[in-house]
């Protein structure tokens, strides 16, 4: 089974530029959730959504940040204009709340350089 | 207070060694309790849930004391493998369609040959 799928691997842009971050969650899972890794902040939940609907923005840290979930099988987070300090790991995840289990599957995320 | 605090290492321990990490985390309504470990530059992955009995998986053991709001990690029998981070992971509300997790930062785990 293919587990949860993002591109690009690594991006390497200048400052003010858009960057766009793609996520494939795992198949029937209903909730997706895009985090931010840093050394300093470590895993920060940006936003979730459940069934396609974004539940918490809260974690998004300015108006820079948006994020949609157009279809259940796909999902972006958008930096625009990007800043040096949004170099981080973004990684999605997914999970199946229904099935009362909570694990989140993490995909191997996007490593952001903003120069 | 930070949500999930973690002690943030690095343990350095020899092979064969036992170590245990501890967590501590600030809202008593929390629900459920996980530890996830991470590999050099890879993704977090569910290693075990937490249970108030306690629970054990081979040669880790998770304990929670919901009193004391504290979770803890054993390893037993260390191996070079286990080398990674280990995440504290706290579900703040059961709620259906709700599932926020909070991580700790990780604690970094080396065993040394």
């Amino acid at each position: 089974d293919a587990g949860v799928i993002q591109s690009p691997r690594h991006e390497v842009t200048e400052m003010g530029q858009e960057v766009t971050l793609r996520c494939k969650p795992i198949s029937g899972h209903n909730s997706l959730f895009w985090y931010r890794q840093t050394m300093m902040r470590g895993l920060e939940l940006l936003i979730y959504f459940n069934n396609n609907v974004p539940i918490d923005d809260s974690g998004m840290p300015e108006d820079r940040f948006s994020a949609k979930m157009p279809n259940a099988s796909f999902s972006t987070l958008k930096i625009q204009p990007s800043e040096p300090r949004d170099s981080a790991v973004y990684f999605c995840a997914s999970s199946d709340v229904g099935q009362d289990s909570y694990e989140q599957y993490f995909g191997p995320g996007t490593r952001l350089t903003v120069t | 207070r930070k949500e999930v605090e973690q002690d943030p290492g690095p343990f350095n321990v020899p092979e064969g060694a036992t170590v245990a990490f501890n967590c501590t985390y600030s809202n008593s309504a929390s629900q459920s309790f996980f530890w996830y470990r991470q590999d050099c530059r890879k993704e977090p992955k569910l290693l075990m849930s937490v249970y108030s009995s306690g629970n054990e998986d081979g040669r880790f053991t998770a304990q929670l004391n919901r009193a004391s709001q504290y979770i803890s990690l054993l390893i037993r029998d260390s191996k070079l493998s286990d080398s990674a981070t280990y995440l504290c992971v706290v579900l703040l509300v059961r709620n259906s369609g709700n599932t926020p997790l909070v991580f700790g930062k990780g604690t970094r785990l080396s065993v040394i040959a």
